[in-house]
């Protein structure tokens, strides 16, 4: 355990809508990444960070942003989701001493 | 790059019978790997690591094997129990957050 938290769980929303989604974090580390879980693609970067206000860019981070305003805090937008953004969606953290990253449960999201 | 992957999408196992999952991987310079766990519905779940100046290493019903000569890796359950059944990713060195992940091998537990 990791001390992850992730809301909403889950989430059905409309194409074109704004969708936030915030993990939360009690242990104080340093690097927050999220990723996309979608079937036949496996686990995706989408965002990471390594630091209040030191975010980058994955593998698929069009139609996403990201904000780290407090070290607890990593919040993902979809600033207007569409039908293909319709995926579980995972936090995670890394240790600073190590290279296992932890996930959060999980966020399902489904755009209608 | 690296690249992992895992020789099959589906394994169907006796409970009580022993499981192998294996992985391959592309760059023979990784120096770490990792399996995961992802029950139905969760997060995955870090279930044991090794490092390439390892050949095997053993944890709680668990045995991760790496023969780096054909970069070949694998993971053993042993006694497989109906909690056992779940997703099971093997990941290396690569990308911007350190892992690349393969897709996943789902094992199915027969009573």
């Amino acid at each position: 355990d990791a001390g992850i938290t992730q809301s909403p769980r889950h989430k059905v929303t409309e194409t074109g809508t704004p969708v936030t989604l915030r993990c939360h974090q009690t242990e104080n580390h340093r690097y927050m990444y999220w990723y996309r879980q979608d079937p036949g693609h496996g686990l995706r970067l989408i965002h990471y960070s390594y630091g209040v206000k030191d975010t980058d860019k994955g593998e698929v981070s069009d139609g996403y942003s990201v904000s780290r305003s407090k070290t607890e805090d990593f919040l993902l937008t979809l600033e207007s989701a569409t039908s293909s953004q319709t995926s579980v969606y995972f936090c995670a953290i890394r240790r600073i001493s190590g290279n296992t990253i932890y996930f959060g449960e999980g966020s399902w999201l489904t755009v209608v | 790059g690296e690249s992992v992957g895992l020789h099959l999408p589906t394994l169907s196992v006796q409970e009580g019978d022993n499981s192998i999952i294996n992985c391959a991987y592309s760059n023979s310079a990784s120096d770490y790997f990792i399996w995961y766990k992802q029950e139905s519905g969760k997060g995955p779940q870090f279930i044991i690591d090794i490092r390439s100046n390892m050949d095997k290493r053993q944890g709680q019903r668990v045995t991760v094997l790496l023969n780096k000569t054909v970069k070949h890796l694998s993971l053993q359950i042993a006694a497989t129990q109906p909690g056992d059944s779940a997703v099971y990713f093997c990941a290396g060195p690569g990308g911007a957050d350190g892992l690349t992940f393969g897709k996943g091998t789902h094992l199915i537990i027969q009573p």
